[in-house]
């Protein structure tokens, strides 16, 4: 079965100060991994993918396969990054359905 | 960028109501759009995959009769909440896979949701 885990449900900064949102998975084969945001009173949107590669709105996030881990980072948090950030994945085993964690809520404090 | 428009955002009714909500692709067409549950402070939970021109594929626990779901058009996909109750006083929300993204897994685009209170 697929799994993703968001060990913090909570995590607060100060502006400026580097961010790392933690996402661990299971899976069974090669998984695509992504990262979806949610601001206040706005739909959930795709944040970035792993098979990009790709740095959006400063935030990056590396595939470790050996640690099953997927986490977000960005050097310097910025307040508008304030919003619930959610890790999900897909996998050509289960209809490429999402599978999400259970989000972690983002707090930049001024 | 692709956009998924919900309707209604927000329904109130009372218990025994059958209350349908609309998931529209608009600039994209959608042979496959997923609904999902989310209650306050938890996370998105999969209901049903909904596949046009046939029949939508339920996650377990979730009734069939209960929610049914219709995705009758390359763009739209309907989930009707039968028999509404106050249990089933959620958020809804909708997604559309965007086939014309590269690679084996398709970017999902999500609607706004649906607030459903049942009184």
């Amino acid at each position: 079965a697929q799994r993703v885990t968001q060990p913090e449900k909570l995590l607060s900064v100060f502006k400026g100060a580097p961010v790392e949102l933690k996402c661990n998975y299971s899976y069974s084969g090669s998984p695509e991994l992504f990262w979806y945001v949610q601001y206040s009173r706005q739909r959930l949107q795709l944040l970035l993918r792993h098979i990009s590669r790709e740095s959006i709105k400063g935030f990056t996030a590396d595939l470790n396969k050996g640690e099953t881990s997927f986490h977000l980072k960005k050097p310097f948090a910025q307040e508008e990054d304030s919003a619930m950030y959610y890790c999900a994945l897909s996998g050509p085993n289960a209809g490429n359905m999402l599978t999400f964690g259970g989000g972690t809520r983002l707090m930049v404090k001024p | 960028g692709a956009v998924v428009s919900q309707h209604p955002s927000w329904v109130i009714c009372k218990s025994g109501t059958s209350v349908k909500i609309e998931c529209r692709s608009l600039d994209f067409q959608a042979t496959t759009m997923f609904w999902y549950r989310q209650f306050p402070k938890q996370s998105l939970m999969l209901m049903a995959t909904s596949n046009e021109g046939s029949k939508a594929t339920y996650e377990q626990g979730v009734e069939k009769d209960k929610f049914l779901i219709n995705h009758a058009s390359l763009t739209l996909s309907t989930l009707t909440v039968t028999s509404a109750h106050p249990e089933d006083s959620s958020f809804y929300i909708c997604s559309a896979r965007d086939l014309r993204g590269r690679g084996g897994n398709q970017p999902q685009h999500f609607g706004d949701g649906t607030r459903l209170s049942i009184l």
